[in-house]
């Protein structure tokens, strides 16, 4: 099983509508999660940490379930921009180690 | 203006040469890692440093080799011996962080080899 498990998608998506989608981690004593994002051809760039009692960031939430080990991303009022690949990462130690998943992909259609 | 740059931006090897990719930052971060990047597939860790004139091997060390003798800088060797070096190698950052400290890591834009 993988550490990090996501649902590779497209999710395709209508301009102005919402979208969620999950991420699945192993290690239950992960303490650090987070959303990355991914354009074709590019380096990952922070999208946003994600706290335990789940978090907000304009359109963004983010939102992490311990018990069931997963951590989830819903992006409102879609944008023709928001269109990327979302990469789910997890620390696996502290002092840093992080495990990516293999990101899911998000095309916002006008 | 900090950021972290890695050269060049393309790189084409012939097969049973050794080339070394760059890796430079001045965000002043101790921690510094290498990652692969496949088609398809999730980053995996090649090596990091967390400290100058140390570091530790990671998921796919092997064909590889690193060298941390200034914070900045962190170059990588991609050998001979990596029998499918083709990928997307992209350098990161990061403070470092333990406990519950979001230690999040900063990348630079990558290096795509080619292996010809």
């Amino acid at each position: 099983r993988k550490e990090v498990e996501q649902d590779p998608g497209p999710f395709n998506v209508p301009e102005g509508a919402t979208v969620a989608f999950n991420c699945t981690y192993s290690n239950s004593a992960s303490q650090s999660f987070f959303w990355y994002r991914q354009d074709c051809r590019k380096e990952p760039k922070l999208l946003m940490s994600v706290y335990s009692s789940g978090n907000e960031d304009g359109r963004f939430t983010a939102q992490l379930n311990r018990a069931s080990q997963y951590i989830s991303l819903l992006i409102r009022d879609s944008k023709l921009s928001d269109s990327a690949t979302y990469l789910c990462v997890v620390n696996t130690d502290s002092w840093g180690k992080l495990q990516f998943g293999a990101g899911t992909q998000v095309v916002v259609t006008p | 203006d900090g950021g972290i740059t890695q050269s060049p931006k393309y790189l084409f090897r012939k097969e049973g040469q050794n080339v070394t990719l760059s890796c430079e930052q001045n965000l002043n971060h101790d921690a510094m890692y290498w990652y692969r990047q496949d088609p398809g597939q999730g980053l995996r860790l090649i090596y990091y440093s967390q400290i100058v004139n140390d570091f530790q091997k990671g998921d796919i060390a092997e064909g590889y080799s690193v060298s941390r003798e200034k914070k900045e800088s962190f170059p990588l060797t991609v050998t001979s011996a990596q029998k499918n070096p083709t990928a997307f190698y992209l350098c990161a950052s990061s403070i470092v962080g333990s406990g519950r400290t979001y230690n999040e890591q900063f990348f630079g834009p990558g290096t795509r080899l080619t292996v010809l």
